[in-house]
């Protein structure tokens, strides 16, 4: 029953550097997010996804693109780090019809 | 702007006492509203949520009060434990909207529980 799960738990990159921070549910959920969390901030919403194949942009995307190629996975993939995207993300989903996100454990991202 | 308010950074509660967590909003649009619990090094996990046409949800030790005319809603937990001890979340959602584009979450209440 492993719900949402997200890779690496924790990384560091140096500016300028890529990865992709990785996210699978294996609930059959249609909507899947990524959220940030800074100190102070609460949660704000990178990018999400309605269904396969689709996406758009939620309130802090710049910096970030995304891919959702099959219903369970849900990639986020920063291009050129930078030390302003040093954060904890966590990638969440949810059903078509049911209100509540599911969370992931997150992963904490230092960029130096 | 923020449309999700929760303006108590932190709150301390006795033990065996009422904790109750506030939180505002401002878009009219939002009608459906969650709570989250979150420990350290770990993910949000969802506590309670109340829909727009409701005033009042309770589930054990949780109940959440909403008060559309005023924007407004609060969680109460009684009695509050030491495990109760987290960062709370309000988050909130436009179902009538879809709900494509995610939660909107307040910068979190931060509950301590003392002994």
């Amino acid at each position: 029953n492993a719900g949402v799960t997200q890779t690496p738990k924790f990384q560091v990159l140096k500016t300028g550097q890529s990865m992709t921070l990785q996210c699978a549910q294996d609930m059959n959920h249609e909507y899947m997010s990524w959220y940030r969390q800074d100190p102070g901030m609460g949660l704000r919403l990178i990018h999400y996804s309605v269904g396969a194949g689709i996406t758009d942009q939620g309130e802090v995307p710049n910096g970030y693109n995304v891919s959702r190629s099959t219903t369970e996975d849900f990639p986020l993939r920063l291009l050129s780090a930078a030390p302003s995207q040093t954060s904890v993300y966590f990638c969440a989903s949810k059903g078509s019809v049911n209100t509540e996100a599911f969370f992931g454990q997150g992963t904490r991202l230092t960029v130096v | 702007d923020q449309q999700v308010k929760q303006n108590s950074p932190s709150l301390s509660v006795q033990e065996g006492r009422i904790s109750i967590l506030n939180c505002d909003y401002t878009n009219s649009m939002f009608d459906y509203f969650l709570w989250y619990k979150k420990y350290p090094a770990e993910g949000p996990t969802f506590l309670i949520s109340i829909s727009s046409i409701k005033d009042k949800n309770e589930d054990g030790r949780f109940t959440v009060f909403l008060n559309k005319s005023a924007k407004h809603l609060s969680l109460h937990i009684v009695p509050s434990q030491p495990g109760d001890s987290a960062v709370y979340f309000c988050a909130a959602f436009s179902y009538s909207g879809g709900g494509a584009d995610g939660l909107t979450f307040g910068k979190g209440t931060h509950l301590i529980i003392q002994p």
